[in-house]
């Protein structure tokens, strides 16, 4: 039981670059959501999902898009990387308002 | 917005004394979850309150949910330093049931 996995777990970019990550989780959990962290900061929500095939922006949801077409996976895309999306993401997964589950996040540099 | 205000930022204790930190929502909340997050590490649920008024511990850890379900606190006993990372708090709202997140406060044990 892998519980949430997240791919890559570090990733270089240069501005205008795009990039996929992926989450993919096993409890079969129907909400999933990204977060962002930043040093000195709490998370912030960019996108979530209630559901396959449905999606829904948080508080910061600019520059990403994110597709749940499997039940399991979660993707959250940039498609033109900018240094201000340089940050620690973070996929999440809950039975509707229970508690999250985190994957072990993704380190993004845009240089 | 609503927002759940986490204080303080940053505690240095001595190992062995006590830690503290609040949460404040400014509107009621259905329920509060604890997080902790070590260094390097991504969060990981401590526990969940829902009752007004509930206490619960977790041996040197004990957790509090106000009266009118927008306060809640969490108290470590004599700190060790395996208690050494970030605490945040997580609000969720009665009206549509999102997760509110605290900024989360740094526990720095003092060498």
């Amino acid at each position: 039981n892998a519980g949430v996995t997240q791919t890559p777990k570090f990733r270089v970019l240069k501005t205008g670059q795009s990039m996929t990550l992926l989450c993919a989780q096993d409890m079969n959990h129907e909400y999933m959501y990204w977060y962002r962290q930043d040093p000195g900061m709490g998370l912030r929500l960019i996108h979530y999902s209630v559901g396959e095939g449905t999606t829904a922006k948080g508080e910061v949801p600019d520059g990403y898009n994110v597709s749940r077409l499997k039940k399991q996976n979660f993707l959250l895309g940039l498609e033109s990387a900018a240094p201000s999306q340089t940050s620690v993401y973070f996929c999440a997964s809950s039975l509707t308002t229970s508690p999250l589950h985190f994957g072990n996040g993704t380190r993004l540099t845009v240089t | 917005g609503q927002q759940v205000m986490q204080i303080p930022q940053y505690q240095h204790v001595q190992e062995g004394e006590d830690f503290t930190t609040y949460c404040n929502s400014s509107t009621t909340l259905s329920n509060i979850q604890w997080y902790k997050q070590r260094p390097g590490g991504h969060p990981v649920f401590l526990i969940q309150l829902v009752k007004s008024g509930e206490v619960k511990k977790q041996k040197r850890l004990t957790f509090q949910f106000g009266e009118a379900k927008k306060n809640s606190s969490l108290h470590i006993t004599a700190t060790q330093t395996t208690d050494v990372g970030t605490y945040f708090c997580a609000g969720r709202r009665e009206s549509n049931y999102q997760l509110i997140w605290g900024a989360g406060t740094k526990l720095i044990i003092k060498p």
